[in-house]
């Protein structure tokens, strides 16, 4: 099966720096990915799409200008967290479709650490 | 927007019994429900789905039920084994492709 993958898989940053996490589609291509966090112990709330060649859509709630997500190429999202906070600390999933009706492909994850 | 409900947030087993979870959604225009699986710390496995045009649908100890009149969809579990404990999630989605998921139920199948 399609293969998405996350780099890196966790990082712990000092507080009002930034971070950015790739999402990378290894065997097709994605005009789209999505961007979830997920708390813990929590459910995964999408913040944004990624969409390649034009600019993301973002969730109510989330500020774009705080999460910067680039869509460079077709295998390839990056989201950057800018000025972490350590309310920040997550797990940053992406997924992206498979193209083939409707299932998604989920990245393994990063965890993020704000201290 | 969607808005996914899910019950119940834990549910403990015996070995051997079945697990039932159940959800509800509100917009009429989601077309597909996957169940996905979650261990600590790792991505969502997806483990079965159904689209809006389906009922039900069965693999192995795995099926799912679809009421899209009502807006409910269920996961039914038979024959729980201890490697079933995780975190479960359902899931709708709609427009552009974008999922909802509802809040997870942790289950936990006794020895």
């Amino acid at each position: 099966g399609a293969v998405v993958s996350q780099h890196p898989s966790w990082v712990i940053c000092k507080s009002g720096t930034s971070v950015k996490i790739e999402c990378r589609s290894l065997d097709f291509q994605a005009t789209t990915m999505f961007w979830y966090r997920q708390f813990p112990k929590q459910s995964l709330m999408l913040m944004a799409t990624s969409n390649e060649g034009s600019k993301a859509t973002y969730e109510q709630g989330v500020e774009k200008d705080k999460f910067l997500i680039n869509h460079a190429s077709l295998t390839l999202s990056t989201l950057t967290v800018t000025s972490a906070h350590p309310e920040d600390s997550s797990f940053y999933i992406c997924s992206a479709p498979s193209g083939r009706a409707y299932e998604q492909y989920f990245g393994p994850g990063t965890r993020l650490t704000v201290t | 927007g969607e808005n996914v409900e899910q019950h119940p947030s834990t549910l403990s087993v015996q070995e051997g019994d079945s697990a039932v979870i159940k959800c509800t959604y509100s917009d009429s225009a989601s077309n597909y429900f996957p169940w996905y699986k979650q261990e600590l710390g790792k991505r969502p496995q997806l483990i079965i789905d159904i689209r809006s045009n389906v009922g039900e649908k069965k693999d192995q100890r795995i099926a799912v039920t679809l009421n899209k009149t009502a807006k409910h969809f269920s996961l039914h579990i038979t024959e729980t084994q201890p490697e079933d404990s995780a975190v479960y999630f359902c899931a709708a989605m709609g427009f552009a492709g974008k999922s909802t998921f509802g809040d997870g139920t942790t289950l936990t199948v006794k020895p």
